[in-house]
């Protein structure tokens, strides 16, 4: 069964700084990789997402990196800002028969960029 | 080109009672998927519709089901409302290219509280 794990689980950090966030998944047989922002109460919003086949993606601050072999993969965010708190989601899209088409989640990283 | 929406943003049930959400997708995609959000299980996976026909189903009770209309426009239904079906429940749209699902955008979820 596919496991995702996000560490850290929250980070607090002053604003400019540049952020790595971990994600680790269990099972390689993947269709994709995405990240997701979510404000409190909100829904998720899409920041980027790496196929299989990919190794990076960028859109502006932000940076994601995938290595399936391994099941990890990174964002980074460049030059934080307090409008970049929330809480970061890392989904794997399944690849399997069985579960074909299932977005497997990590529990986030809550992060607070403070002024 | 509007987003996923959702209907209702809010519900408050009681228990016993029963339930029904809408979804509607981003004209054109096809897979309409429904997660469950709560504090204590992260999002767990419901279910997941394409043309009409539930291809996926996650580990939950008969008391949770769905439907998807000729439109892509989906629904799901939860029958003997219970405590501890209180959560976000958010529905994500997909666009389908053979049998690989695309980007997953999400609405902005229904929040049920069960009394």
């Amino acid at each position: 069964k596919q496991e995702v794990t996000q560490i850290p689980a929250a980070l607090s950090v002053p604003e400019g700084e540049n952020l790595v966030l971990n994600c680790s998944f269990t099972d390689s047989a993947i269709y994709n990789l995405q990240w997701f922002r979510q404000d409190p109460g909100k829904g998720l919003t899409s920041l980027l997402l790496i196929q299989s086949s990919q190794r990076e993606q960028t859109s502006g601050r932000l940076n994601a990196s995938l290595d399936k072999s391994s099941g990890r993969s990174t964002l980074y965010i460049a030059a934080s800002q307090p409008g970049d708190s929330a809480t970061y989601l890392c989904a794997v899209l399944s690849d399997r028969g069985s579960t074909l088409g299932r977005l497997y989640f990590g529990r986030g990283t809550q992060l607070t960029v403070w002024p | 080109k509007a987003g996923v929406t959702q209907t209702p943003r809010y519900l408050i049930k009681t228990r016993g009672q029963q339930v029904t959400l809408s979804c509607s997708p981003i004209s054109g995609h096809r897979s309409v998927s429904w997660y469950q959000q709560t504090p204590g299980q992260g999002l767990q996976f419901l279910f997941e519709y394409f043309s009409e026909t539930q291809r996926n189903k996650g580990n939950f009770p008969g008391r949770f089901s769905g439907r998807q209309f000729s439109n892509s426009r989906s629904e799901m239904n939860v029958s003997t409302l219970e405590l501890g079906d209180s959560a976000l429940y958010l529905c994500a749209s997909s666009l389908v290219y053979g049998t690989t699902l695309t980007e997953a955008f999400f609405g902005q979820g229904t929040r049920l509280t069960v009394v």
